[in-house]
């Protein structure tokens, strides 16, 4: 069966120090796997998304993920949390060819402490 | 438009009314998802479209659930005999291929 975990509901950080988000993907085919941001009463913006080459992928807003195939996961990080990186995050996974439903987690709300 | 357009932003129906919303996908993205949103949650997904085919619909929760895209742009999504239950926010996005993904605002569903 196709899912995405995100095993955190909720995390704090203090403005400044490092963050990391988890994400664990159970799917047939490879993948493509994307982290999208959303703040309150908005939509879902995309952060990064990874299908092949590199395992570590850089995305917007300083964010970065790394792809480990035998842990299958899509780990979110990024070195010094902003003030204004308080928000949802929802990890995903798509079809890598053809046209197929995209498959989200619950999301983990990140609140950051001054 | 530039990006995908979702309209009402906000709907509050009193249970029992039926409700439509509206999404004006990216020019030219062949495919079109609903996505459902239950408050705290991720989204769900609802049906597919590829052009004004829907290709899937496997998750519409109930048979008063309907989506149409008739020319293979606009999209709506209607809801019959609204329930509390349907309260949540409705998500459209609209994609060109493989890997790529664009959401609207949504549209924020309260039944009272």
């Amino acid at each position: 069966a196709q899912s995405v975990t995100q095993p955190d509901i909720h995390i704090t950080v203090s403005e400044g120090a490092s963050l990391e988000l988890r994400c664990n993907y159970s799917y047939g085919a490879t993948p493509y796997l994307f982290w999208y941001v959303q703040s309150p009463g908005q939509g879902l913006q995309l952060l990064l998304k990874y299908f092949s080459g590199d395992t570590l992928v850089q995305g917007i807003k300083g964010f970065e993920a790394e792809f480990k195939r035998s842990q299958s996961s899509f780990n979110l990080r990024k070195p010094s949390v902003h003030w204004s990186d308080a928000a949802e995050y929802f990890c995903a996974v798509g079809p890598s060819s053809g046209t197929y439903k995209y498959i989200f987690g619950t999301g983990t709300r990140l609140k950051v402490l001054a | 438009g530039a990006g995908v357009s979702q309209s009402p932003r906000y709907k509050v129906a009193k249970r029992g009314q039926d409700v439509a919303l509206r999404c004006d996908p990216i020019s030219g993205h062949v495919s079109l998802f609903w996505y459902q949103q239950a408050l705290g949650q991720g989204p769900e997904f609802l049906t597919y479209f590829q052009n004004e085919a829907q290709l899937d619909k496997s998750g519409l929760p109930s048979d008063r659930f309907f989506a149409e895209r008739p020319e293979g742009s606009v999209s709506t999504l209607k809801i019959q005999r609204t329930q509390q239950e349907d309260s949540a926010v409705y998500l459209c996005a609209s994609s060109p291929g493989p890997g790529k993904l664009f959401f609207g605002s949504g549209t924020q569903l309260s039944v009272l």
